[in-house]
């Protein structure tokens, strides 16, 4: 298992709750990834944080809103969701990409199911 | 943006055999190729990676291949066995795979036949 943890890991939701997905990282990273997997479809990066900063934003509806604390958490929040979210969405860190170290290291996953 | 192709989307062969995956970038900015591997239930995992400036990697019974003229690169994974079988994904990227993430193609799911 990798030092990525992802809670919860399934999560049923109604178009009009919020509900946050959590991300922690134990491998000292400096940047965290938001990935979105659909069936049938490629991963989708969502969001890009290194140190802190929010440095990718891949044109994500504004129902989908990240929150980044500090190196070794990451929050998705997520409100009046649409069932064509429904997806596994992962979490993902990395050591420090300015650094030269490229290597990506994923959680295991949220299955999100939005009725 | 870049744009990652990769084929087969499954791959069936028998246990022992080999097992070819290719994929194809667009971009030719693309200076890191890594390799995962997602199991049931799981996030995909790396497996392999390999950068620009080299052209071939090996990892026991995993290598990689790069051509940078053609824009290809692919995995090869040489006396299969069952714990092989899940879905392999290929990325690309033009920044190392950090600061704008990583391009994935749609995976190959690879079946080992006992």
């Amino acid at each position: 298992e990798t030092g990525v943890t992802q809670t919860p890991r399934h999560l049923v939701m109604g178009m009009t709750n919020k509900k946050s997905l959590k991300c922690e990282q134990h491998l000292g990273h400096n940047a965290m990834y938001w990935y979105k997997q659909s069936a049938k479809k490629p991963l989708e990066l969502m969001f890009v944080y290194n140190f802190k900063e929010q440095t990718e934003n891949n044109s994500v509806p504004s129902r989908f809103s990240p929150e980044c604390p500090n190196s070794s958490h990451l929050f998705l929040h997520l409100h009046t969701l649409q069932p064509e979210d429904s997806a596994l969405y992962l979490c993902a860190s990395s050591q420090d990409p300015s650094g030269g170290t490229y290597e990506q290291y994923f959680g295991p996953g949220t299955r999100l199911t939005v009725t | 943006g870049e744009n990652v192709e990769q084929h087969p989307s499954t791959l069936s062969v028998q246990e022992g055999d080999s097992a070819v995956i290719k994929c194809t970038y667009s971009d030719s900015a693309s200076n890191y190729f890594p390799w995962y591997k997602q199991e049931l239930g799981k996030g995909p995992q790396l497996i392999i990676d390999i950068r620009s400036n080299v052209g071939e990697k090996k990892d026991q019974r995993i290598a990689v291949t790069l051509n940078k003229t053609a824009k290809h690169f692919s995995l090869h994974i040489t006396e299969t066995q069952p714990e092989d079988s899940a879905v392999y994904f290929c990325a690309a990227s033009t920044s190392g795979g950090g600061a704008d993430g990583l391009t994935f193609g749609k995976g190959t799911h690879l079946i080992i036949q006992p």
